[in-house]
């Protein structure tokens, strides 16, 4: 799977955007984007993923340029309870039943 | 939407006991499930696979020997750390993906966290 380089740390005032960066420039065709976040003392928890078109749901939107080389996960009203470890992960939808390498991470403070 | 449960969340030992760890899906069937494991201010590393009805896969450098994986059915896997030592005190996460497609996301459990005494 393609490596991932994430920022190492982010702060984010409350109730503004946050908008993480990731940069995948060795993605494959076949490599989706997914993100997750690490609450402290808790087991990751799924936020959003996509292959190329631009995705949303309830919590974030993920942008993936047309190049796909790379992404932004945007969290539009950050609150205190955002404060996690983000982690950007690509991955073969035929890799392994969903197999995942975790790397570094961003950690995000969120702060009033 | 999917759950997994994992039990016991924290586990305090002696050294040279053995230690079992279970990890279920609650909602879904999971024929795959991953165990992780994480040390203070480290990623998570994968462990293993754990594949219902046939041996678990084992990443480079994980003694299979020690970390025994057992799936037995289609909602249930368990790690069992045998004769734990002070050095295996970490962060143990399971994980299993939902649904019959490959991109489907996993769904975590809570972690358990073993000390060793």
């Amino acid at each position: 799977d393609a490596k991932t380089t994430q920022p190492t740390s982010m702060d984010c005032a409350e109730g503004r955007a946050a908008n993480l960066p990731c940069n995948h420039s060795t993605i494959s065709g076949n490599e989706y984007v997914y993100w997750y976040r690490q609450i402290h003392s808790q087991g990751p928890q799924y936020i959003i993923h996509g292959l190329k078109n631009n995705e949303t749901n309830e919590m974030a939107s993920l942008i993936i340029t047309e190049d796909r080389k790379s992404s932004t996960l945007i969290l539009p009203h950050a609150t205190l309870r955002d404060t996690a470890v983000y982690y950007c992960i690509v991955r073969a939808s035929t890799d392994s039943w969903g197999k995942l390498q975790f790397g570094a991470g961003t950690q995000v403070v969120v702060t009033p | 939407g999917a759950v997994v449960s994992q039990h016991p969340s924290w586990v305090i030992c002696k050294s040279g006991t053995s230690v079992k760890i279970e990890c279920r899906s609650l909602d879904f069937q999971a024929t795959t499930m991953f165990w992780y494991r994480q040390f203070p201010k480290q990623s998570l590393m994968l462990m293993a696979t754990s594949n219902e009805g046939s041996k678990a896969t084992y990443e480079q450098g994980v003694e299979k020997d020690k970390f025994l994986i057992n799936h037995a059915s289609l909602t249930l896997s368990t790690l069992t750390v045998t004769s734990a030592h002070p050095e295996d005190s970490s962060f143990y996460i399971c994980s299993a993906p939902d649904g019959g497609t490959g991109n489907q996301p996993q769904h975590f459990g809570d972690g358990t966290r073993l000390s060793i005494l």
